[in-house]
């Protein structure tokens, strides 16, 4: 069962604008909520993360807003940049598990 | 070196081969993960260890062997592999087994099964 989902599978934006990525989650004992970015030919690295205690985090460029109700988080960046252009991918965690989205092809044009 | 390394990074072979793929982490972290990533589809979890022991094992098919000589080291060993098993194969590694949130990435091994 995927209980992590990202329904677009590519999201295109131009330069300056604002990104939206969202993610849906099923199970409600999730509590840590993760954004990897992944370049062609490297593995993911870590960008943003969230605590369920929380609704917003931000750092920089990038801010992850997440809705419990809706079992719900998105990430925004603004403004994107053509460097921002990767497969991003949702991760949600809680002590013993972390279950990942099948990543959404973000393009930047310039 | 530091961080997740992986070897090799492209590998081709056939349906009656053996060949293992290499994991090092330079982290000084306890637990390691092998994934599967199939094209359009979530990361696959394969094998998680924690301290050099397997703490968790996926329904993977016995076609795959993971081996973890000490905290350092993740392999895989591979052998009579399907053309399906064609993947990108992550190696990933976090401090803890019990606070996986942030794991870190190799590069990954593009695995072709001919």
């Amino acid at each position: 069962d995927q209980q992590v989902k990202q329904n677009s599978p590519s999201l295109s934006v131009q330069e300056g604008r604002i990104s939206i990525l969202n993610c849906d989650y099923t199970n409600s004992m999730f509590d840590y909520f993760l954004w990897y970015k992944k370049y062609p030919a490297e593995g993911p690295t870590f960008l943003i993360s969230i605590s369920s205690i929380k609704d917003k985090n931000e750092d920089g460029r990038f801010t992850v807003f997440l809705n419990k109700s809706a079992k719900h988080l998105s990430l925004h960046i603004v403004p994107s940049q053509p460097g921002d252009s990767a497969v991003y991918f949702c991760a949600a965690a809680n002590n013993n598990d972390m279950r990942f989205g099948a990543g959404t092809r973000l393009t930047v044009k310039p | 070196e530091t961080g997740v390394t992986q070897t090799p990074r492209h590998l081709v072979m056939g349906m009656t081969n053996k060949k293992s793929l290499k994991c090092e982490q330079h982290l000084g972290h306890n637990a390691m993960y092998w994934y599967k990533q199939s094209a359009k589809k979530p990361l696959e979890l394969m094998f998680v260890y924690s301290l050099e022991e397997r703490v968790e094992n996926n329904s993977v098919p016995s076609r795959f062997s993971p081996e973890c000589p000490n905290s350092s080291h993740l392999f895989l060993h591979l052998h009579t592999l399907q053309p399906e098993d064609s993947a990108l194969y992550l190696c990933a590694s976090s401090q803890d087994r019990y606070q996986p949130y942030e794991q870190y990435f190799g590069p990954g091994t593009r695995l072709t099964v001919t």
